[in-house]
């Protein structure tokens, strides 16, 4: 199994629908993360989770809703999004700890599209 | 704020030249590490290397070479002889101590460049 997983890796969903995305990483890391990719823009750092510990919620929309339910496991849970929430979601993960450094490792993300 | 700037939004070469990718970041910082990533067209994005704010040594690693220059702020990327597989977009990163005390590691990306090798 290669270090992050995603799924799905394609998903098209209407503003009324309610879905979730998945990622999973085999890398024994502690800290994992979600990641907004827009079109023309930076990387959006949406969540951080430390053991399981939720450490950084970067002003993300309710709708958008995080659970992390063990290290290894990460979810990103949609409810009545707005197609301006379109976009690739990217998961990844990393050694972490407080003062960390480490090199985030990517999954190949989950292209989001919100009729 | 710390902020990276990546002003080449698009590069194209003909394969085999050299290709140099500017990363310029602003911190306040005194200990910070920079990063690149590489994101193919699948869309991972794959890590390349990180360096910390106290080693200005280049490093080299194949047909990659990084020069760091704290006094510029710069930490730019060469591609030497490239080929179509370094077609991808590459993305600069900067890391600061302590922006998050529950732990974890925040990364402040460059809009990053998009580098077209063709044949």
């Amino acid at each position: 199994e290669t270090g992050v997983t995603q799924t799905p890796r394609h998903l098209v969903m209407g503003m009324t629908n309610k879905k979730s995305l998945k990622c999973e990483q085999h890398l024994g890391h502690n800290a994992m993360y979600w990641y907004k990719q827009s079109a023309k823009k930076p990387l959006e750092l949406m969540f951080v989770y430390n053991f399981k510990e939720q450490t950084e919620n970067n002003s993300v929309p309710s709708r958008f809703s995080p659970e992390c339910p063990n290290s290894s496991h990460l979810f990103l849970h949609l409810h009545t999004l707005q197609p301006e929430d379109s976009a690739l979601y990217l998961c990844a993960s990393s050694q972490g700890g407080r003062g960390a450094y480490n090199e985030q490792f990517f999954g190949p993300g989950t292209r989001l599209t919100v009729l | 704020a710390q902020k990276v700037t990546q002003a080449q939004t698009e590069i194209s070469v003909v394969e085999k030249e050299d290709v140099t990718l500017d990363c310029v970041y602003e911190t306040r910082d005194t200990t910070y590490y920079l990063f690149w990533y590489k994101q193919p067209p699948s869309g991972e994005l794959v890590f390349l290397i990180r360096r910390n704010s106290f080693d200005e040594q280049n490093e080299i690693s194949g047909r990659y070479s990084w020069n760091f220059q704290k006094s510029t702020s710069s930490f730019n990327f060469t591609i030497t002889a490239s080929q179509v597989v370094d077609s991808a977009v590459y993305f600069c990163a900067l890391s600061e101590r302590g922006k998050l005390t529950g732990g974890g590691n925040k990364l402040t990306f460059g809009t990053g460049t998009q580098l077209k090798v063709e044949l």
